[in-house]
């Protein structure tokens, strides 16, 4: 079983503040990364799939970089806003062949 | 609009008791999967399916049965000899490496 590890487990921030979490996964075999956002009572959606080496992908205020050869990939959302609040998940996949698989996931919490 | 849809929301199974998770999909996906949430826990793969009547355990298959006679509908099936099976269950749905699309959710507790 891949090993994806998502830190922090939480996070607590007033409105306005910049956030950003960590997603690691194994650097060998990398296809493609994905992120995921998950509010309460919702269905997780999908913000951003990232399969080359030094990407940069950004949907308003939420971006993410990614690095295949150390394994990480990082998710940036700049102004915190009350309605980021949610959890966010990235999974890993190491071939077009294989299922995703997901990390535990960072919780977030915006403050107004 | 096309989208997952799970039903129930909510399901109760008695000792013993088999119970049937369905879901189905109007967007043309191949793929569609079972996942599993327990609190502390990320989404473990129950169950996947790529491509109609055949389908392959995922990290956790033991005591859940799955069927993929249409490409619209994958359900799930917990059986009895799941010991443990109150959990909340996704399943979701991808074409290629696009990103996966996910239904709203079953909660199932024991009586």
């Amino acid at each position: 079983i891949l090993n994806v590890e998502q830190s922090p487990q939480s996070l607590h921030v007033q409105e306005g503040d910049s956030t950003n979490f960590t997603c690691s996964f194994p650097s060998s075999n990398f296809y493609a990364l994905h992120w995921y956002r998950w509010e309460t009572a919702k269905s997780p959606e999908a913000l951003f799939v990232m399969t080359l080496n030094g990407d940069e992908k950004k949907k308003g205020r939420i971006s993410a970089t990614l690095n295949t050869k150390e394994g990480y990939s990082y998710l940036y959302i700049k102004g915190s806003q009350p309605e980021d609040s949610a959890t966010y998940l990235c999974a890993f996949r190491n071939s077009g062949y294989s299922t995703l698989t997901f990390g535990k996931g960072t919780m977030l919490l915006v403050s107004p | 609009d096309g989208g997952i849809t799970q039903s129930p929301k909510y399901l109760f199974r008695k000792e013993g008791q088999n119970v049937t998770l369905s879901c189905e999909q109007n967007l043309n996906h191949d793929a569609m999967y079972w996942y599993r949430q327990d609190p502390g826990q990320g989404l473990r793969l129950i169950y996947y399916s790529q491509i109609v009547n055949d389908f392959q355990k995922g990290d956790i298959a033991e005591g859940y049965s799955v069927s993929r006679e249409k490409k619209e509908s994958f359900p799930l099936t917990v059986t009895s000899a799941q010991k443990n099976p109150t959990a909340f269950y996704l399943c979701a749905s991808d074409l290629g490496n696009q990103p996966q699309h996910f239904g709203d959710g079953t909660r199932l507790s024991i009586l």
